[in-house]
Protein backbone atom coordinates (compact mmCIF):
# COMPACT_ATOMS: atom_id res chain seq x y z
CA UNK A 1 0.00 0.00 0.00
CA UNK A 2 0.97 3.64 -0.04
CA UNK A 3 3.54 4.97 2.49
CA UNK A 4 3.73 8.72 3.59
CA UNK A 5 6.37 10.21 5.31
CA UNK A 6 5.99 13.34 6.52
CA UNK A 7 9.03 15.68 8.15
CA UNK A 8 10.17 17.74 10.30
CA UNK A 9 8.31 16.18 13.03
CA UNK A 10 8.32 18.92 15.10
CA UNK A 11 9.24 22.64 13.90
CA UNK A 12 9.55 25.96 16.17
CA UNK A 13 9.31 29.40 14.11
CA UNK A 14 9.11 33.16 15.34
CA UNK A 15 6.32 34.41 14.53
CA UNK A 16 5.87 36.27 11.47
CA UNK A 17 8.67 33.64 9.98
CA UNK A 18 7.68 31.02 7.42
CA UNK A 19 7.14 27.49 7.89
CA UNK A 20 7.28 24.62 5.64
CA UNK A 21 5.96 20.82 6.40
CA UNK A 22 7.40 18.44 3.86
CA UNK A 23 6.01 15.12 2.41
CA UNK A 24 6.75 12.08 0.22
CA UNK A 25 4.55 9.13 -1.13
CA UNK A 26 5.26 5.87 -2.62
CA UNK A 27 2.84 5.04 -5.08
CA UNK A 28 2.51 6.51 -8.38
CA UNK A 29 -1.47 6.23 -8.32
CA UNK A 30 -1.74 8.81 -5.46
CA UNK A 31 -3.69 11.44 -7.19
CA UNK A 32 -4.99 13.98 -4.16
CA UNK A 33 -3.15 15.04 -1.08
CA UNK A 34 -5.07 17.07 1.79
CA UNK A 35 -3.53 18.81 4.76
CA UNK A 36 -5.02 18.50 8.08
CA UNK A 37 -4.93 21.06 11.06
CA UNK A 38 -5.44 19.54 14.42
CA UNK A 39 -5.18 21.42 17.68
CA UNK A 40 -5.66 20.24 20.93
CA UNK A 41 -8.30 18.31 21.89
CA UNK A 42 -9.84 19.81 18.50
CA UNK A 43 -11.22 17.66 15.41
CA UNK A 44 -8.55 17.68 12.03
CA UNK A 45 -9.46 20.16 9.81
CA UNK A 46 -8.91 20.37 6.37
CA UNK A 47 -6.97 23.69 5.40
CA UNK A 48 -6.00 23.42 1.98
CA UNK A 49 -5.78 20.25 -0.61
CA UNK A 50 -4.13 19.93 -4.48
CA UNK A 51 -4.81 17.34 -6.92
CA UNK A 52 -2.09 15.40 -9.11
CA UNK A 53 -3.28 17.63 -12.45
CA UNK A 54 -1.89 20.96 -10.34
CA UNK A 55 1.63 21.99 -9.07
CA UNK A 56 0.86 24.16 -7.04
CA UNK A 57 -2.53 25.83 -5.08
CA UNK A 58 -1.89 28.79 -2.86
CA UNK A 59 -5.20 30.36 -0.13
CA UNK A 60 -4.15 33.48 1.54
CA UNK A 61 -1.06 32.62 3.91
CA UNK A 62 -1.14 29.06 2.84
CA UNK A 63 0.04 26.99 -0.15
CA UNK A 64 0.98 23.86 -1.02
CA UNK A 65 3.11 22.35 -3.64
CA UNK A 66 3.15 18.95 -5.41
CA UNK A 67 6.05 17.61 -7.37
CA UNK A 68 4.33 14.57 -9.37
CA UNK A 69 7.59 12.93 -10.90
CA UNK A 70 10.20 12.71 -7.47
CA UNK A 71 6.48 12.05 -5.19
CA UNK A 72 6.79 15.15 -2.93
CA UNK A 73 4.09 17.54 -1.72
CA UNK A 74 4.70 20.50 0.59
CA UNK A 75 2.91 23.00 3.02
CA UNK A 76 4.08 26.11 2.91
CA UNK A 77 3.10 28.76 5.73
CA UNK A 78 3.86 32.66 5.65
CA UNK A 79 3.64 34.80 8.02
CA UNK A 80 3.04 32.54 10.70
CA UNK A 81 0.89 33.39 13.90
CA UNK A 82 0.55 31.94 17.58
CA UNK A 83 -2.90 30.42 16.21
CA UNK A 84 -1.16 28.54 13.90
CA UNK A 85 -0.02 26.44 15.98
CA UNK A 86 -0.77 22.71 15.64
CA UNK A 87 -0.35 19.33 14.49
CA UNK A 88 -0.41 19.19 10.98
CA UNK A 89 -1.04 15.92 8.93
CA UNK A 90 -0.46 15.56 5.39
CA UNK A 91 -2.29 13.14 3.56
CA UNK A 92 -2.61 11.16 0.74
CA UNK A 93 -5.62 9.41 -1.87
CA UNK A 94 -5.36 6.25 -4.15
CA UNK A 95 -8.66 6.45 -5.86
CA UNK A 96 -8.57 3.19 -7.69
CA UNK A 97 -9.19 -0.66 -6.42
CA UNK A 98 -9.78 -1.76 -2.79
CA UNK A 99 -7.60 1.14 -1.65
CA UNK A 100 -10.18 3.79 -2.50
CA UNK A 101 -11.57 5.79 0.08
CA UNK A 102 -8.35 5.05 2.41
CA UNK A 103 -6.47 8.29 3.53
CA UNK A 104 -2.68 7.19 4.02
CA UNK A 105 -1.61 10.03 6.84
CA UNK A 106 1.78 11.34 7.34
CA UNK A 107 3.05 11.12 10.96
CA UNK A 108 2.31 14.78 11.88
CA UNK A 109 3.86 17.89 12.14
CA UNK A 110 4.09 19.49 15.93
CA UNK A 111 3.90 23.41 14.55
CA UNK A 112 4.93 26.06 17.21
CA UNK A 113 5.25 29.62 16.59
CA UNK A 114 6.71 31.79 19.20
CA UNK A 115 5.13 35.27 19.73
CA UNK B 1 -25.99 22.01 8.36
CA UNK B 2 -22.22 22.18 7.26
CA UNK B 3 -20.62 19.71 9.74
CA UNK B 4 -20.49 16.49 11.16
CA UNK B 5 -21.51 16.21 14.65
CA UNK B 6 -20.35 13.55 17.86
CA UNK B 7 -22.27 11.73 20.79
CA UNK B 8 -21.05 11.72 23.07
CA UNK B 9 -18.01 14.20 23.98
CA UNK B 10 -16.54 11.88 26.08
CA UNK B 11 -17.40 8.27 26.96
CA UNK B 12 -15.78 6.24 30.14
CA UNK B 13 -17.15 2.73 30.37
CA UNK B 14 -15.86 -0.38 32.42
CA UNK B 15 -14.94 -3.39 30.17
CA UNK B 16 -17.90 -5.57 30.20
CA UNK B 17 -20.44 -2.24 29.33
CA UNK B 18 -22.01 -2.21 26.05
CA UNK B 19 -21.99 1.30 24.49
CA UNK B 20 -22.42 2.95 21.24
CA UNK B 21 -20.88 5.94 19.73
CA UNK B 22 -23.06 8.28 17.34
CA UNK B 23 -22.11 10.23 13.99
CA UNK B 24 -24.48 12.49 11.57
CA UNK B 25 -24.21 14.76 8.98
CA UNK B 26 -26.71 16.39 6.90
CA UNK B 27 -24.56 17.32 3.66
CA UNK B 28 -25.77 14.96 1.57
CA UNK B 29 -22.07 12.85 1.96
CA UNK B 30 -22.20 9.41 1.25
CA UNK B 31 -19.02 7.75 2.33
CA UNK B 32 -19.02 7.84 6.01
CA UNK B 33 -15.37 6.87 7.55
CA UNK B 34 -14.96 5.50 11.78
CA UNK B 35 -11.34 6.29 12.75
CA UNK B 36 -9.31 5.69 16.00
CA UNK B 37 -6.56 8.61 17.28
CA UNK B 38 -3.95 7.85 19.60
CA UNK B 39 -2.41 11.10 21.95
CA UNK B 40 0.38 12.83 18.79
CA UNK B 41 -0.69 9.89 16.09
CA UNK B 42 -2.28 10.38 13.21
CA UNK B 43 -5.81 8.89 12.48
CA UNK B 44 -6.17 5.45 12.16
CA UNK B 45 -8.83 3.90 9.71
CA UNK B 46 -11.23 1.73 11.11
CA UNK B 47 -14.38 1.54 8.59
CA UNK B 48 -15.58 2.93 5.54
CA UNK B 49 -19.44 2.73 4.59
CA UNK B 50 -20.40 3.93 1.21
CA UNK B 51 -24.10 4.62 0.47
CA UNK B 52 -24.50 2.83 3.50
CA UNK B 53 -23.30 -0.81 2.69
CA UNK B 54 -19.46 -1.42 4.60
CA UNK B 55 -16.45 -0.98 2.01
CA UNK B 56 -13.53 -0.96 3.84
CA UNK B 57 -13.04 -3.17 7.39
CA UNK B 58 -9.36 -2.57 8.55
CA UNK B 59 -9.34 -5.87 10.42
CA UNK B 60 -10.71 -4.39 13.51
CA UNK B 61 -11.92 -6.63 16.35
CA UNK B 62 -14.90 -7.97 16.29
CA UNK B 63 -15.79 -6.05 19.65
CA UNK B 64 -15.79 -2.78 17.77
CA UNK B 65 -19.06 -3.14 15.22
CA UNK B 66 -20.57 -0.31 12.78
CA UNK B 67 -23.72 0.28 11.41
CA UNK B 68 -24.97 2.65 9.00
CA UNK B 69 -28.90 2.75 9.68
CA UNK B 70 -29.31 5.54 6.71
CA UNK B 71 -26.78 8.12 4.82
CA UNK B 72 -26.71 10.69 7.33
CA UNK B 73 -26.53 8.42 10.42
CA UNK B 74 -23.35 6.21 11.57
CA UNK B 75 -23.09 3.99 14.60
CA UNK B 76 -19.95 2.57 16.30
CA UNK B 77 -21.02 -0.39 18.70
CA UNK B 78 -18.61 -0.94 21.66
CA UNK B 79 -18.84 -4.10 23.49
CA UNK B 80 -15.80 -5.75 26.05
CA UNK B 81 -13.56 -3.53 25.15
CA UNK B 82 -9.84 -3.68 26.67
CA UNK B 83 -8.43 -0.72 28.27
CA UNK B 84 -5.82 -0.22 25.04
CA UNK B 85 -8.94 1.20 23.39
CA UNK B 86 -8.55 3.84 25.29
CA UNK B 87 -8.42 6.85 22.26
CA UNK B 88 -10.29 9.92 20.58
CA UNK B 89 -13.12 8.21 17.69
CA UNK B 90 -13.46 9.99 15.35
CA UNK B 91 -15.96 9.67 12.38
CA UNK B 92 -15.86 11.68 9.14
CA UNK B 93 -17.99 12.10 5.66
CA UNK B 94 -17.44 13.04 2.13
CA UNK B 95 -19.47 13.29 -0.78
CA UNK B 96 -18.01 10.11 -2.22
CA UNK B 97 -15.57 7.80 -1.34
CA UNK B 98 -12.30 9.09 -2.08
CA UNK B 99 -13.48 12.95 -2.11
CA UNK B 100 -12.71 15.38 0.76
CA UNK B 101 -12.96 14.14 4.27
CA UNK B 102 -14.58 15.99 7.51
CA UNK B 103 -14.11 15.57 10.50
CA UNK B 104 -16.27 15.44 13.62
CA UNK B 105 -15.39 16.55 16.75
CA UNK B 106 -14.94 13.05 18.12
CA UNK B 107 -15.59 11.07 21.12
CA UNK B 108 -12.78 10.73 23.83
CA UNK B 109 -13.28 6.92 25.27
CA UNK B 110 -11.95 5.80 28.46
CA UNK B 111 -12.08 2.12 28.86
CA UNK B 112 -11.58 1.35 32.93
Amino acid sequence: GENVEQHPSTLSVQEGDSAVIKCTYSDSASNYFPWYKQELGKRPQLIIDIRSNVGEKKDQRIAVTLNKTAKHFSLHITETQPEDSAVYFCAAIIERGSTLGRLYFGRGTQLTVWP
Amino acid sequence: DTEVTQTPKHLVMGMTNKKSLKCEQHMGHRAMYWYKQKAKKPPELMFVYSYEKLSINESVPSRFSPECPNSSLLNLHLHALQPEDSALYLCASSLSVGSEQFFGPGTRLTVL
